[in-house]
């Protein structure tokens, strides 16, 4: 079975309902961020991305929402589907160490239940 | 339209051993990357590559090498197995130059040392 994820905080929602999972991030200088999906066994899949220049941005069924201010980010599902189920990350794009590499965070699994 | 492909899907090794983890990218990206995840704890950067001929370390090189072989190839190379070692090991590859910054993730390979 799938490793990843058992130790993560899990939201979990009804099918149909509207999903919001959060992430705060580290450096306020950071100018961009992207959502990213992960299903049981596969590799990360870019959902959503933002810039810091916007504070919302709208997908097909997801949002993303950015406040610079407190420095957190959050993804919006809306209608839930069984199919969202996963784990999600949200990821900054940084300068460490003289290059941009994206950081992620540590993950929230979304349980949606029929 | 592979994207970025990984192998061995799978591996164990014992104690000691060494063993290569092969990446290739199908899409002309000049970056690539070597994660690990473990359960609870996200993605952790192993060592990246900005471009072809030069390599960097990331968050945790310990006990790992890496080799970008050209530009669409970078590999990941265990000398001494540790059970520390135990993970799913994700590579993935970006072209940040066209103003993209997404990771385009391959489907891992799960390693178990005993």
């Amino acid at each position: 079975g799938e490793s990843v994820g058992l130790h993560l905080p899990t939201l979990s929602v009804q099918e149909g309902d509207n999903s919001i999972i959060n992430c705060a991030y580290s450096n306020s200088a950071s100018d961009y961020f992207i959502w990213y999906k992960q299903e049981s066994g596969k590799g990360p899949q870019f959902i959503i991305d933002i810039r810091s220049n916007m504070d919302k941005r709208q997908g097909q069924r997801v949002t993303v929402l950015l406040n610079k201010t407190v420095k957190h980010l959050s993804l919006q599902i809306a209608a839930t589907q069984p199919g969202d189920s996963a784990v999600y990350f949200c990821a900054e794009f940084s300068l460490s160490g003289g290059y941009n590499k994206l950081i992620f965070g540590a993950g929230t699994r979304l349980a949606v239940h029929p | 339209n592979a994207g970025v492909t990984q192998t061995p899907k799978f591996q164990v090794l014992k104690t000691g051993q060494s063993m290569t983890l092969q990446c290739a990218q199908d899409m002309n990206h000049n970056s690539m990357y070597w994660y690990r995840q473990d359960p609870g704890m996200g993605l952790r950067l192993i060592y990246y590559s900005a471009s072809e001929g030069t390599t960097d370390k990331g968050e945790v090189p310990n006990g790992y090498n890496v080799s970008r072989l050209n530009k669409r190839e970078f590999s990941l190379r265990l000398e001494s197995a540790a059970p520390s070692q135990t993970s799913v090991y994700f590579c993935a590859s970006s072209e940040p130059s066209g103003g993209n910054y997404g990771y385009t993730f391959g489907s891992g390979t799960r390693l178990t040392v005993v």
